[in-house]
């Protein structure tokens, strides 16, 4: 089943202690992201990668670092949790760009205290 | 970068009504507009899109029209259904990025 997944569903953490969500896609998708999702802000673009070592900042990546060292992979990297990045996170990934679907994980819910 | 605006940011219908959600965008290279749903505790789909080359895409109960003269496009829901209910967020490309409306949040009340 073609599918993106995130781990973990939950994460309650404490401010400072670094963290990782997990992402991975099946679909040989060359185009991955991060979003957070707030009340009343929509979903905000973190950082995306448009392929394999190429990766460049969205709008909101201020405290977030990311890799992408295979194809299938996209790891969010929290150094230093602070609890503003208390938030839902979504991974995405498309086909080439953007201007394709984009078929989303099932979501981070990170409480940070 | 590219700027979208979508509104209402809530909408309550009476089942069997249609519903409409607005969209305006910035960026006139914009060529790519979809749009998602997404359930209460689920992760956002895609329900449709529509590229702009066209005026307007329909699937059923559901279609978008685009204007490039206004850069607006709107979502159209007819014969709603208690299963509508959702967040529905617009999306526009900017360079190598995706840009998301704030959603609106649609009831259909019974």
């Amino acid at each position: 089943e073609a599918q993106v997944t995130q781990n973990p569903r939950y994460l309650i953490t404490v401010t400072g202690k670094k963290l990782t969500v997990t992402c991975s896609q099946n679909m040989n998708h060359e185009y991955m992201s991060w979003y957070r999702q707030d009340p009343g802000l929509g979903l905000r673009q973190i950082y995306y990668s448009m392929n394999v070592e190429v990766t460049d900042k969205g709008d909101v990546p201020e405290g977030y670092k990311v890799s992408r060292k295979e194809k299938r992979n996209f790891p969010l990297i929290l150094e230093s949790p602070s609890p503003n990045q208390t938030s839902l996170y979504f991974c995405a990934s498309a086909l080439r760009s953007m201007n394709t679907e984009a078929f989303f994980g099932q979501g981070t819910r990170l409480t940070v205290v | 970068g590219e700027n979208v605006e979508q509104h209402p940011s809530t909408l309550s219908v009476q089942e069997g009504d249609s519903a409409v959600i607005k969209c305006t965008y910035s960026d006139s290279a914009s060529n790519y507009f979809p749009w998602y749903k997404q359930e209460l505790g689920k992760r956002p789909q895609l329900i449709i899109d529509i590229r702009s080359n066209v005026g307007e895409k329909k699937d059923q109960r559901i279609a978008v029209t685009l204007n490039k003269t206004a850069k607006h496009f709107s979502l159209h829901i007819t014969e709603t259904q208690p299963e509508d209910s959702a967040v529905y967020f617009c999306a526009a490309p900017g360079f190598n990025k995706f840009y998301f409306g704030s959603g609106t949040k649609l009831n259909v009340k019974p």
